[in-house]
């Protein structure tokens, strides 16, 4: 495709639901980035995939989030037991390369995701 | 205190003028130094990318990074009403084998007026 497409755009989840949001990097990027950003702040870093491993999950802020890649193109990030306070937009980002002016990331318009 | 201070604005200035962003920070680890815009509703866009210190020009737009006084900044010259946006700082060390774990900041908005 064009760019990085996420789906839903917006997601209305009860509190206690799990969700599932998708991202779909540009073709032939290696490196998938998942960030979370609140109202009025900038994105948060959550994940990062290089292909279909997992490098860095150091930002996910509970154990009921889970994100994965398995074959190395698509990524689903999973709420599982939302609560108010994982409401945020959710954005993707994909680079071609590991380093380097080649790492450009290239965000997605993200997922709004609210929590009743 | 954010490893990252950026003015959450806004900042309105008058078409033609020139524009002033800046950010602070505090980790010395920071090498790469970035400069996104976002307009609403969509995801951040890149437009401007510094490794160390220095400066660097593209078109109307120039950003500098100060690493001794850890401050970047981004100007904008000729500013027209379509670069009203978010414009977010957001910076990096060599983490996880990659530049892009970025830190932002909280972003300022700017509004260009006719």
């Amino acid at each position: 495709g064009a760019g990085v497409s996420q789906s839903p755009r917006y997601k209305v989840a009860k509190r206690g639901q799990d969700v599932a949001l998708r991202c779909d990097p540009i073709s032939g990027h290696v490196s998938l980035f998942w960030y979370q950003q609140a109202l009025g702040q900038g994105p948060e870093f959550l994940t990062y995939f290089q292909n279909e491993a997992q490098l860095d999950k150091s930002g996910l802020p509970s154990d009921r989030f889970f994100a994965e890649r398995p074959e190395g193109s698509v990524s689903t990030l999973k709420i599982q037991r939302t609560q108010q306070e994982d409401s945020a937009v959710y954005l993707c980002a994909s680079s071609l390369a590991r380093m380097g002016e080649d790492e450009k990331l290239f965000f997605g318009s993200g997922t709004q995701l609210s929590v009743l | 205190q954010k490893e990252v201070e950026q003015d959450p604005g806004p900042l309105s200035v008058p078409e033609g003028a020139i524009v002033s962003l800046n950010c602070t920070y505090s980790n010395s680890a920071f090498q790469y130094f970035m400069w996104y815009r976002q307009y609403s509703r969509k995801g951040p866009e890149l437009l401007m990318y510094t490794y160390s210190s220095g400066n660097k020009e593209d078109g109307r737009f120039t950003a500098q990074v100060d690493k001794s006084s850890k401050y970047i900044s981004l100007f904008i010259r000729d500013s027209q009403p379509s670069d009203s946006a978010t414009y977010l700082c957001a910076m990096s060390a060599i983490d996880s084998g990659t530049a892009s774990k970025l830190t932002f900041g909280t972003g300022t908005r700017l509004q260009v007026t006719l």
